[in-house]
């Protein structure tokens, strides 16, 4: 089993639509959370950044930690076009400086 | 700007001919490290450098060298390709330790 699940999609919703995207894992030590974006042909950048557990907002992005459910999630208000791409979970532990990745989610915005 | 920079973008090559792949960060960033990315595994870390001359195993090593002679270089080296080896690899960088890291625009390899 994978330390980081992530379901592949592809997801394809309308402009406007909410999106949800999540992760599951099984570390229970990972305390560093984190979705990249990838654009095809590009490299990740990153999105969002969170410590433990709770919420962070960021104009039409929320990311949430739910530790005790190891489970994280990316949403997405208002999506638009240029969100289409693939988006990764990202999470660590303390200490260790390298990221485990989820496989990434494919998200189509049709306009 | 800020970048990471890697070379070459597309490579075909043939089982066991040496290859290097360049990696150039202009943001003076200690740590370095290399992943491979392939479909429904995500992001795996070949190896990292936390420092000049400081470099260590990432969880799939096998197949794969580095080095770090300068803070700003990073080159990954198959020695020895193989048809397995084929892969996207991304360069990333970042300067603090829990800072946000900074990924090239990726090296798409084909071994034949």
């Amino acid at each position: 089993q994978k330390e980081v699940e992530q379901d592949p999609g592809p997801l394809s919703v309308p402009e406007g639509a909410i999106v949800s995207l999540n992760c599951t894992y099984s570390n229970s030590a990972f305390q560093y959370f984190m979705w990249y974006r990838q654009y095809s042909r590009k490299g990740p950048e990153l999105l969002m950044y969170t410590y433990s557990s709770g919420n962070k907002e960021d104009g039409r992005f929320t990311a949430q930690v739910d530790k005790s459910s190891k489970y994280i999630s990316l949403f997405i208000r208002d999506s638009q076009p240029s969100d289409s791409a693939t988006y990764l979970c990202a999470m660590r532990n303390t200490g260790r400086r390298a990221l485990t990745f989820g496989s990434g989610t494919r998200l189509q915005v049709q306009p | 700007e800020a970048q990471v920079t890697q070379n070459p973008r597309y490579l075909i090559t043939v089982t066991g001919k040496k290859l290097t792949v360049t990696c150039s960060q202009n943001m003076n960033h200690e740590y370095m490290s290399w992943y491979r990315q392939d479909p429904g595994l995500g992001l795996r870390q070949i190896y990292y450098s936390m420092n000049v001359e400081v470099t260590d195993k990432g969880d799939v090593p096998e197949g794969y060298k580095v080095s770090r002679k300068e803070k700003r270089n990073f080159p990954l080296i198959l020695e020895s390709p193989s048809p397995n080896q084929t892969s996207l690899y991304f360069c990333a960088s970042t300067g603090t330790r829990d800072g946000e890291l900074f990924f090239g625009e990726g090296s798409r390899l084909t071994v034949l």
